[in-house]
């Protein structure tokens, strides 16, 4: 079975700052995705990044960035400049290749971004 | 393009009702997800469709859940009879999937139904 972990349940970070959220994930597959998404006090499920596993090079979008590290099954978001409107629920995510997409999520980790 | 489109946004009900939750997916999409999140389990994907037909129902927590998908634009969440411990946000996700390596579409999800059983 495949698990996606996020130890750190709350993080807080002060505006301007650089925050990196964690995750680990157990997988037997060797093709998957990998995600975050964030979960503002609205309830939306946003997408913020992704990275395929057969690409070494790590994904970035914007302030977003990630640091893939397939070995160790590590999947880190490090958000730079971070914003008041970063403060959200993050949730990261695993989807397999082969099959449909199955979702596997973490636990999430809830960011504080303050003045 | 209009993402995915769920309603209601909001509903309270009594024990016992019956509760339909409906979600359009984004037009082209293939596959089609129902979601339950809650503080104490966090994220649960009830069941999901491709093509309109539903793949895996495994985690439909009990009968008194149904889901159906009659045509690619529209699907509904049926919970009869309604209890209390179905209180959730439920959201449905659809996304494009094709049976071609290296070819993903994230999922794109709805605002969410935030489902009350009083």
């Amino acid at each position: 079975a495949q698990t996606v972990t996020q130890s750190q349940p709350e993080m807080s970070v002060q505006e301007a700052e650089t925050v990196t959220l964690s995750c680990t994930y157990d997988t037997s597959e060797s093709n998957y995705y990998l995600f975050w998404y964030k979960q503002p006090p609205s309830r939306q499920m946003i997408l913020v990044i992704r990275q395929e596993a057969y690409k070494q090079q790590n994904a970035t979008e914007n302030r977003f960035s990630v640091n893939f590290q397939k070995a160790a099954k590590s999947f880190s978001l490090k958000i730079s400049d971070s914003q008041l409107g970063d403060t959200a629920m993050y949730f990261c995510a695993l989807v397999y290749v082969r099959g449909f997409q199955k979702l596997v999520f973490g636990t999430g980790t809830r960011l504080l971004v303050s003045p | 393009d209009a993402g995915v489109i769920q309603s209601p946004r909001h509903e309270v009900t009594e024990m016992g009702q019956e509760v339909t939750l409906r979600c359009k997916p984004i037009s082209g999409h293939n596959s089609l997800f129902w979601y339950r999140q809650t503080m104490m389990r966090g994220l649960e994907l009830l069941i999901y469709f491709n093509n309109n037909v539903p793949i895996d129902d495994s985690g439909m927590p009990e009968d008194r859940f149904s889901a159906k998908m009659p045509n690619a634009s529209f699907s509904t969440l049926k919970i009869q009879p309604s209890e209390p411990r179905d209180s959730a946000v439920y959201f449905c996700a659809s996304s494009l999937y094709r049976r071609t390596p290296g070819f993903e579409q994230p999922q794109h999800f709805g605002d969410g139904t935030r489902l009350s059983i009083l």
